[in-house]
């Protein structure tokens, strides 16, 4: 079985500094990995995803994540986080054997502080 | 153009009524997903439509009915629904529904209240 995890419900950080949203899965085989974020009272919006390849992700906004298959992690990072990131966000797993079983984390609320 | 839309933005409805809700996409992907978000939650999958037939229904009720009359449309028809289906109803759609590499784009959603 798959699964993904956020294990931090809670991110604050200060406007200007790095942010590092944390996710973990589980997954056998090779893993399809996805950042989406989510705005208040709004749909998901995606931010960018691995497949294979180069470990280092970028994506939307100035963000971008770590593939570590060894740690079976991928965080999600920025160097210089904005108020404007304050948001809701999710990583989400599929297995390389099932094209319609995404399987999303239980979501982290970031908040940047001015 | 990676835009999916979603109608009515907010629906308020009582158990014993029929309503409908609307997803567009016109990026011609031929895959389509219905997803139910509690508050505070992650999205749950619910229905997935792949070159407009049903390939998914992850075990819900039958008050919850979908339809996909064509590629670029897909509805859910809801029937005595209970107070407890109050979420935000999320629609999604990628290129194929083929690969697990796909991008799944969502729109805004639709907040349903059943009182």
């Amino acid at each position: 079985a798959q699964s993904v995890a956020q294990p931090e419900d809670q991110v604050n950080v200060a406007e200007g500094n790095p942010l590092t949203v944390k996710c973990t899965y589980s997954v056998s085989g090779n893993p399809y990995l996805f950042w989406y974020v989510q705005y208040p009272n709004r749909g998901l919006q995606f931010l960018l995803k691995y497949i294979t390849g180069d470990n280092l992700v970028k994506g939307s906004y100035g963000f971008e994540a770590e593939f570590n298959k060894s740690q079976t992690s991928f965080h999600l990072k920025k160097p210089s986080a904005l108020v404007s990131d304050s948001a809701l966000y999710f990583c989400a797993v599929r297995p390389p054997y099932n094209n319609n079983d995404m399987r999303f984390g239980a979501g982290t609320r970031l908040t940047v502080k001015p | 153009d990676t835009e999916v839309t979603q109608t009515p933005k907010h629906l308020v409805m009582g158990m014993t009524n029929k309503k409908s809700l609307k997803c567009e996409q016109h990026m011609g992907h031929r895959a389509m997903y219905w997803y139910k978000q509690k508050a505070k939650k992650p999205p749950e999958l619910m229905f997935v439509y792949s070159y407009e037939k049903l390939s998914i229904n992850e075990s819900v009720p039958s008050r919850f009915s979908p339809e996909c009359p064509n590629s670029s449309l897909l509805n859910l028809h809801l029937h005595a629904l209970q107070p407890e289906d109050s979420a935000l109803y999320l629609c999604a759609s990628s290129q194929r529904g083929y690969w697990p590499q796909e991008t799944q784009y969502f729109g805004p959603g639709t907040r349903l209240l059943v009182l």
